[in-house]
């Protein structure tokens, strides 16, 4: 298997515009989780899906983040506006097991790297 | 305070040492914790996985919880260049199923 795919690796944008992150799961995978990794703060939990319900948002800093999962082979994060504070890597990572399971077995992407200028 | 306290680093060691990565924490809910490593502009992948306290071992790593200090550290023995990473460590438990990251510590092995 491929892994989690994340695309664009990077992207560079000017404050006010729309991002849109983009993720594919590892096939069988009913959980996809996004999170967000700063210097500050670390790693940090946005929002998880369980077959492609949006289950915990509560870490989605704001309204300007939004996620969808239409299917089970694609999600999207979408920043809009973007503010020079969102720049950060933004990470996929999808699992066989639910957060509650606690294996901590999360297969992370490589990662967005979003700056805004 | 912080739930999870990681020292940063960075850490440089030579070929060979033995390296200890530490971190620890505040909740006493925490049973499960784990130990991610992160190479340079890559995600984070699972390295070792234990519950409660006490030991686990896996070829040159050894992760260790000491619940009544709430501490846990990662041994490495033997250190290789290809060791060099960034370590993490998380944690979870109690009604909180979230794994809660340290910031992570960044290791150099030099040969």
């Amino acid at each position: 298997d491929a892994g989690v795919i994340q695309s664009p690796r990077h992207e560079v944008t000017e404050m006010g515009q729309e991002v849109t992150l983009r993720c594919k799961p590892i096939s069988g995978h009913d959980y996809l989780f996004w999170y967000r990794q700063t210097m500050m703060r670390g790693l940090e939990l946005l929002i998880y899906f369980n077959n492609n319900v949006p289950i915990d948002d509560s870490g989605m800093p704001e309204d300007r983040f939004s996620a969808k999962m239409p299917n089970a082979s694609f999600s999207t994060l979408k920043i809009q506006p973007s503010e020079p504070r969102d720049s950060a890597v933004y990470f996929c990572a999808s699992s066989l097991f639910p957060p509650q399971e606690r294996t901590g077995e999360l297969f992370f992407g490589e990662g967005s790297r979003l700056t805004v200028l | 305070q912080k739930e999870v306290e990681q020292d940063p680093g960075p850490l440089s060691v030579p070929e060979g040492a033995i390296v200890s990565l530490n971190c620890t924490y505040s909740n006493s809910a925490f049973q499960y914790f784990m130990w991610y490593r992160q190479y340079s502009r890559k995600g984070p992948e699972l390295l070792m996985y234990t519950y409660s306290s006490g030991n686990k071992e896996d070829g040159r790593f050894t992760a260790q919880v000491d619940k009544s200090s709430k501490y846990i550290s990662l041994f490495i023995r033997d250190s290789q260049p290809s060791d060099s990473a960034t370590y993490l460590c998380a944690m979870s438990g109690g009604s909180n199923y979230k794994l809660t990251f340290g910031k992570g510590t960044l290791l150099t092995v030099n040969p």
